[in-house]
This record gives structure tokens, C-alpha cells and sequence, in this order.
């Protein structure tokens, strides 16, 4: 399976601390994506970084990427409650068929007021 | 107000019995997929079109089917083949064919089985 990783599966933290997410991959990739999903909607578009970058900033959210070690890292500064939700990478692979997505299993995030 | 538009929220299942899940975009967009999430896990592809009147098979395609007579829809079938599929249902699209590019998502089908 191409299927990534993320780690931790669950993370709990205090409003205002940093909370960071990674995730792991098998194959050479064109692009790595970040998404968001609240409790029982759709997926969220946060960013998205190409193989030949290596850091991406977006707002609160920084996403660094190394295809040495096939891993990325999301980043998000002095957290919300708000914040609180799943995030997913997703990747697509070369040589895979236009924009399709593998997703991993993602990491539930806890902002606690 | 464009977007992508998933009915209904919530569908049952009689055992059986064949459902239709409808998903509309009404962004331009070419391509589009199917999602399937069990709980606490991540996103499994279904099936995808990247173009009308063409699909593929995506990872998890058995039990289910689609068609794509139209550029704004793309419906989902789960046949009675489909054992187990008590899920959360995610449509997608992207803007262009074989661009790589983020997906849009709509905001989800539950399926229960009575």
C-alpha cells in the first residue's frame, strides 16, 4: 500500500501551544497536501507542497518536507480552539493518474481553552 | 455560490437494497472522485472520472458503481454486493484532467444499514 502515516494518532494541547503533525510515505511523490476535516463534514484544503520544495508557510501554518526521508511535517502556531479537528496528508505519487490522492489515516487534534 | 453539493446527509440501507448517492459541482471542474471513511480512519478511493463519460476504478471499487453522463454529476451506486457499507461518503473534484491539484470536497453522505 502507498498509503501514509501520520503521527500521532491523537494529540491534546493547550490554547496557544504549537502542535505539530507528521507524516510518512513509500513512493517518490509530485506533491504533498495538508487537509482539515471538522467532526462529520468534508475535507479542507490547508496547503499544498511539490516535491522540490522543502518548506511552505501559509498563516499559522508552516509544512516542511524532506523525500530523503519520504516525511513531512504540518505546524500550527499558537493554537485555537478552533484548531480542533483531524488533519490528513494526502499524496500524489508519480506516475499515478492525474490528481489522485492517497490519503493516510490522520491525526486528531485536541485545542483545549 | 459555487460548490460541491452531497444529498442526502444521511441515507438507509434496507439489506438488499441498491442506494443512489447524488453528488453535484457546479465549479467547471473535470474531474471528480468518490470517498469512502470508516470511522478513525483516512480516505479510501471508490471510484474516479476525470473526464464525462469515462471512470475508473479506484482502490475499493467492488459493491459499488457510478456514471458520468454529465459534467456536473457524478453518482454513486452501493449495490447490494456491497457487504459492509455502514460509512461516511466523500465526493471530490478538481479543476482540470490529469492536473495535480487540490481536491474539493462536499461536505458528506452517511450510510446506514437498517
Amino acid at each position: 500500500s502507498q498509503q501514509g502515516e501520520e503521527d500521532p494518532q491523537a494529540l491534546s494541547i493547550q490554547e496557544g501551544e504549537n502542535a505539530t503533525m507528521n507524516c510518512s510515505y513509500k513512493t517518490s511523490i509530485n506533491n504533498l497536501q495538508w487537509y482539515r476535516q471538522n467532526s462529520g463534514r468534508g475535507l479542507v484544503h490547508l496547503i499544498l507542497i511539490r516535491s522540490n520544495e522543502r518548506e511552505k508557510h501559509s498563516g499559522r501554518l508552516r509544512v516542511t518536507l524532506d523525500t530523503s526521508k519520504k516525511s513531512s511535517s504540518l505546524l500550527i502556531t499558537a493554537s485555537r480552539a478552533a484548531d480542533t479537528a483531524s488533519y490528513f496528508c494526502a499524496t500524489v505519487h508519480l506516475g499515478s493518474s492525474g490528481s489522485r490522492l492517497t490519503f493516510g489515516e490522520g491525526t486528531q487534534l485536541t485545542v483545549n481553552p | 455560490d459555487g460548490g460541491i453539493t452531497q444529498s442526502p446527509k444521511y441515507l438507509f440501507r434496507k439489506e438488499g437494497q441498491n442506494v443512489t448517492l447524488s453528488c453535484e459541482q457546479n465549479l467547471n471542474h473535470d474531474a471528480m472522485y468518490w470517498y469512502r471513511q470508516d470511522p478513525g480512519q483516512g480516505l479510501r478511493l471508490i471510484y474516479y472520472s476525470q473526464i464525462v463519460n469515462d471512470f475508473q476504478k479506484g482502490d475499493i471499487a467492488e459493491g459499488y458503481s457510478v456514471s458520468r453522463e454529465k459534467k456536473e454529476s457524478f453518482p454513486l451506486t452501493v449495490t447490494s454486493a456491497q457487504k459492509n457499507p455502514t460509512a461516511f461518503y466523500l465526493c471530490a473534484s478538481t479543476p482540470r484532467e490529469g492536473s495535480q491539484e487540490t481536491q474539493y470536497f462536499g461536505p458528506g453522505t452517511r450510510l446506514l444499514v437498517l
